[in-house]
Parts: structure tokens; sequence; C-alpha cells
């Protein structure tokens, strides 16, 4: 298995420009997440999906949609790319509702000029 | 809903055990207590999680206080490899939305 992959690795964009980062996942898993994490802190909870065709917002959901049209993929994507936006984004993805553990992608790093 | 405390950084000798505390005092009695670790330039990495009683893995040992406001990581011979931000995180059984705090940055000495 290649667990979760995210392309691209390193992004650098220009306010107003859209993109959309991908994940994908080989495990079958039910869950997928979306997280950032700025310089100096932890992951914060940007959108979830509980399996395909379920979305739902996270923590910090504002700038960014979803959709989980297979149960191995799910792109986030940035509408009208932001400065503030400016991070290193991973995705996660866990089996289903009774298997706690999560596995983390490598992450895709953001720039935003 | 309080997240953890842990301290923000620690140091510990190469082949020597490391006890990286965690505090939960809000904890409710179907939290689960998580842990993950992240090197540097990586996605986090699950180390262990528990409910209730110790658990014991490959990687590390979670002991849970009895009262459960607290758990303690256990690395039992600490490696370069295992220099790392490790965060604690209380989390609902079955929610996937967790919560990250800032962690402990550990430093292993060579």
């Amino acid at each position: 298995n290649a667990g979760v992959t995210q392309t691209p690795k390193f992004q650098v964009l220009k306010t107003g420009q859209s993109m959309t980062l991908q994940c994908a996942q080989d495990m079958n898993h039910e869950y997928m997440s979306w997280y950032r994490q700025d310089p100096g802190m932890g992951l914060r909870l940007i959108h979830y999906s509980v399996g395909a065709g379920i979305t739902d917002q996270g923590e910090v959901p504002n700038g960014y949609n979803v959709s989980r049209s297979t149960t191995e993929d799910f792109p986030l994507r940035l509408l009208s790319a932001a400065p503030s936006q400016t991070s290193v984004y991973f995705c996660a993805s866990r089996l289903d509702r009774v298997i706690e553990t999560q596995y983390f992608g490598p992450g895709t790093r953001l720039l935003v000029l | 809903d309080a997240k953890t405390t842990q301290p923000n950084s620690m140091e510990s000798n190469e082949e020597e055990p490391v006890h990286l505390p965690c505090n939960h005092s809000t904890i409710s009695g179907t939290d689960y207590i998580h842990w993950y670790r992240q090197l540097p330039s990586q996605g986090p990495e699950y180390v262990i999680h528990g409910l209730t009683s110790n658990v014991n893995n490959r990687m590390a040992s979670l002991a849970i206080a009895e009262d459960r406001k607290s758990s303690t990581l256990i690395l039992h011979r600490a490696t370069l490899r295992d220099a790392a931000v490790y965060y604690c995180i209380k989390n609902l059984g079955g929610n996937e939305k967790l919560t990250f705090g800032t962690g402990t940055r550990l430093t292993i000495i060579p």
C-alpha cells in the first residue's frame, strides 16, 4: 500500500489564484480529513469526510471547499488564494468509526504571494 | 472543551528511557488519549492510544493515571530518530476531529 499520498509537494500561488490539493489513499478508509499547520503551531482541522458523498466543516473551513466522490480521493480546493492560506497542508485517513488510528500524508507546502 | 497540557520541550540522552507527561483534567469517560509524533518535515505519525488501561506497542508504552486526568508516554530506549514533536490528544471515541495542541518538542542528546 502507498498509504496516504498528496500532490503537489510544494506550490507557489499568487493572491486570487485557485488550485486543488490532491489527496488519495489506497487503504479503503472511510474517514478522510484535511488539516493545516502554520509555523510553530499544531494542526487545525479544515474539512473532513466520513464517507463518499459526505463532507463536513472542521475548525477553519473558510476559503476552502472539498468533495468526496470516491472513497479513495479527497481533494481540497482553494477558490481564491490569500496570503493567510500560506501553510503546510496535511491529509489524513482513518479506517472507520471504530478504529481510532489516523494515517497522515507527507504534506503539501503552499506559499501564497 | 479544554485541550491537553504538555511541556513545550524536553531533552533526553540517547539510549535512556523518556517519559513525556500530559495533563487532561477535563477528560470524559468516553474520551480516548492519543499520542502522535511529528518528525521534521513530515506528517504526524500515530504512536499509541488508550482509554483506561495502560497500553504497550512496539513503539512505546502509555501509562494512564487511575483518575485518567493525566498520562505518560514512555519511550523505553530513546534513539536519535525519536527526536520529534509529540502530541497528546484527548478525543471522543469515534470522533474524527483530532484537536492538536502545540505538543512537546523532544530533543535527543547523543
